[in-house]
C-alpha cells in the first residue's frame, strides 16, 4: 500500500468533459508534485507546490489548472484535453521543499484516457 | 542542467544470478542520487538513495548500489535476482546545490529475470 493515495485510478473523458484528479498524503510532506507518464517512459514533471504554493510550472498548458487546497491535499483539474493526453498521472510528495535529498514518494496514478 | 544515462533498454537476467542496472549521469557540483522501480499498474517506488559518505549504499529488497564520482555513476545491484524484480527501474539525479525538487530521471531500464 502506498502512503499517496489517489482517485480516481482510472478516468475516460471527453474532450470538451471537466474532471479532476486528486491526490492525499498524510505523511507531513510539504512539498508535492504531479507527473505526467507515457507508457515505459520516465515521469515528466508538471507541477510543484511547495508549502501549498506553487513554486515549479514546467510550461504545462493551461487546461491543466492545479490546487493545493491544504498541506495533505492536492488536485489537478482538468478540461478541454486532446487525446495526446492519455497518460497515467502521478502524485508524489516529499518532506520540506527544499531539501532535494530526501526521496520522492509516489501514490499509484490515475490512468486517464481522452476519448 | 542535469541529466541521466541508463544505456539499456532491457536487462536479462537468469534467477539467481546478480543482477546490474547501470546509470550514468550529469550534474553541477555534488549529486543526490535515487533508484526508484515500477511495477505495472503501480506508482514509482523509492529503493534507495546516495547523499553523502560511504559509496555503497544498501536499499530495500536486497539491493544496493555503488556510487562511483570518477565514472559519474551509480549502479544499481542485486547479489541474487528474483522473477519479482521484474519491473522498470528509474535513476534519478538532482544537484546538491539549486536542485528546486527537480529530479532528472533516466529512461528507464527494463528489467526482465527468467526463471
Amino acid at each position: 500500500d502506498t502512503e499517496v493515495t489517489q482517485t480516481p485510478k482510472h478516468l475516460v473523458m471527453g474532450m470538451t468533459n471537466k474532471k479532476s484528479l486528486k491526490c492525499e498524503q498524510h505523511m507531513g510532506h510539504r512539498a508535492m508534485y504531479w507527473y505526467k507518464q507515457k507508457a515505459k517512459k520516465p515521469p515528466e514533471l508538471m507541477f510543484v507546490y511547495s508549502y501549498e504554493k506553487l513554486s515549479i510550472n514546467e510550461s504545462v498548458p493551461s487546461r491543466f489548472s492545479p490546487e493545493c487546497p491544504n498541506s495533505s491535499l492536492l488536485n489537478l483539474h482538468l478540461h478541454a484535453l486532446q487525446p495526446e493526453d492519455s497518460a497515467l498521472y502521478l502524485c508524489a510528495s516529499s518532506q520540506e521543499g527544499r531539501n532535494s535529498n530526501q526521496p520522492q514518494h509516489f501514490g499509484d496514478g490515475t490512468r486517464l484516457s481522452i476519448l | 542542467a542535469q541529466s541521466v544515462a541508463q544505456p539499456e533498454d532491457q536487462v536479462n537476467v537468469a534467477e539467481g544470478n546478480p543482477l546490474t542496472v547501470k546509470c550514468t549521469y550529469s550534474v553541477s557540483g555534488n549529486p543526490y542520487l535515487f533508484w526508484y522501480v515500477q511495477y505495472p499498474n503501480r506508482g514509482l517506488q523509492f529503493l534507495l538513495k546516495y547523499i553523502t559518505g560511504d559509496n555503497l549504499v544498501k536499499g530495500s529488497y536486497g539491493f544496493e548500489a555503488e556510487f562511483n564520482k570518477s565514472q559519474t555513476s551509480f549502479h544499481l545491484k542485486k547479489p541474487s535476482a528474483l522473477v519479482s524484480d521484474s519491473a522498470l527501474y528509474f535513476c534519478a539525479v538532482t544537484p546538491q546545490r539549486g536542485g528546486n525538487n527537480r529530479l532528472a530521471f533516466g529512461k528507464g531500464n527494463q528489467v526482465v529475470v527468467i526463471p
